[in-house]
């Protein structure tokens, strides 16, 4: 039973377009949701994060839509630039020092 | 932002053989994962660590995985012996506590066993 699911293991925009990422997860415990962006070769990097308290958390081009009752949240990636290609994880933990739980990644591709 | 190192980088072992692979978690930070990678798909959680103690471990960490962090050091993952499905990258990340619960990730030791 996978507890955090993207939906989309590929998205594919083209520059300055909005990309949208989603993400539900099982787990009404989760409270923190951070979105980690990983490029080939590399670990993953924390994006932005949302706590459970909260519907809407932006930082520049990035912001998280997250819907507590539905249990799924969004990542919009404004303006989508060639360099934003890479995998962009959801990820979910109940409390300080538990582990992630991690969904299965979307491999976002931004054609020029 | 805070860095988490990993030594080493890459391994090529034979399988049966032990490996140790090394963590240089941030400085202050009081929490220790391991997480396995195959083939940049899904982050798998293997194991927490706290006070020097395992907080939770997941089905994914044998018994032949074992984990430490003597004297305040390197926080380390050994597996003994090693089997051709311990192929991955094994990602090491620290973590503050406190509130949230961001996870700091080193770049990776990609593990090989043949």
């Amino acid at each position: 039973q996978q507890q955090v699911r993207q939906s989309s293991q590929s998205l594919t925009v083209w520059e300055g377009e909005t990309a949208i990422l989603n993400c539900s997860y099982e787990n009404s415990a989760f409270d923190y949701f951070p979105w980690y962006q990983q490029f080939p070769g590399e670990g993953p990097a924390l994006l932005i994060a949302i706590r459970s308290v909260s519907d809407k958390k932006e930082d520049g081009r990035f912001t998280i839509f997250f819907n507590k009752r539905e249990k799924n949240l969004s990542l919009h990636i404004k303006d989508s630039q060639p360099g934003d290609s890479a995998t962009y994880f959801c990820a979910a933990s109940r409390n300080a020092g538990a582990k992630l739980t991690f969904g299965g990644g979307t491999r976002l591709t931004v054609r020029p | 932002g805070p860095k988490v190192l990993q030594i080493p980088s890459h391994q090529i072992i034979d399988m049966g053989q032990m490996v140790t692979l090394n963590c240089d978690p941030v400085s202050n930070h009081l929490y220790f994962y391991w997480y396995k990678q195959i083939l940049g798909q899904q982050m798998e959680f293997l194991v927490n660590f706290y006070n020097g103690k395992v907080m939770e471990k997941s089905k994914l960490f044998k018994d032949q995985f074992s984990v430490e962090r003597p004297d305040g050091s390197y926080f380390t993952l050994k597996i003994q012996p090693t089997a051709l499905e311990d192929s991955a990258v094994y990602f090491c990340a620290s973590s503050p506590g406190g509130d949230g619960n961001t996870l700091y990730f080193g770049e990776g030791s990609r593990l090989i066993v043949v």
